[in-house]
């Protein structure tokens, strides 16, 4: 499987500081997406990062991404307490592979934010 | 617009029991998938559908079939129902020029 896994499991912040979050897999992939679950709800894309790129902004989301230690980190800078869910991250194998486009996740994280 | 439509939203079996998971998607998606999340296992994927006609197995496939029935529905059975199928499903479809999952919001199984 090369579903991600992410890192650490929970985290617990104040509102206003930054929140990262990690995530590692385990072969070559084409590109990497990282989804947001509030409780109970389905999964909501958040941002997607090819293998050629390194870095990646959008909104208060910074995305990196570092091949050659196959790993990937999701910075939510001044975070709120709307913020508080479970983010996921999901590598997908590149193509030609028989895993490809079978995205698949690990446990997520689960952030909570504190007013 | 509706997204990606799941039914039934609660469902309770009996062991033994079969029933199907319906889904459909109105973005013209090519690509479908069905997962199951467990509490503290993440989403387990079960079926992947590429295209039309076409399905391939994920993680955790044993216990389930699935029927892409047209480009819209893809539909996950259970053919004879047990506790460890007990669990929260999604279905999923996928924008092709962006990679991007839509996901449905859930249908809550429980087997007794």
């Amino acid at each position: 499987s090369q579903q991600g896994e992410e890192d650490p499991q929970a985290l617990s912040i104040q509102e206003g500081e930054n929140a990262t979050m990690n995530c590692s897999y385990k072969t070559s992939i084409n590109n990497l997406q990282w989804y947001r679950q509030n409780s109970g709800r389905g999964l909501v894309h958040l941002i997607l990062i090819r293998s050629n790129e390194r870095e990646k902004h959008s909104g208060r989301l910074r995305v990196t991404l570092d091949t050659s230690k196959k790993s990937s980190s999701l910075l939510i800078t001044a975070s709120r307490a709307a913020d508080t869910a479970s983010y996921f991250c999901a590598p997908e194998p590149n193509a030609g592979g028989t895993s490809y486009g079978k995205l698949t996740f690990g446990q997520g994280t689960i952030l909570t934010v504190h007013p | 617009n509706a997204g990606v439509t799941q039914t039934p939203k609660f469902q309770v079996l009996k062991t033994g029991q079969s029933m199907t998971l319906q889904c459909a998607q109105d973005m013209n998606h090519n690509s479908m998938y069905w997962y199951r999340q467990d509490p503290g296992m993440g989403l387990r994927l079960i079926y992947y559908s590429a295209s039309e006609g076409t399905t391939d197995k994920g993680e955790v496939p044993n216990g389930y079939n699935v029927s892409r029935l047209n480009k819209r529905e893809f539909s996950l059975r259970l053919e004879s129902a047990a506790p460890s199928q007990t669990s929260v499903y999604f279905c999923a479809s996928r924008q092709t020029n962006t990679g991007e999952l839509f996901f449905g919001e859930g249908s809550r199984l429980t087997v007794l």
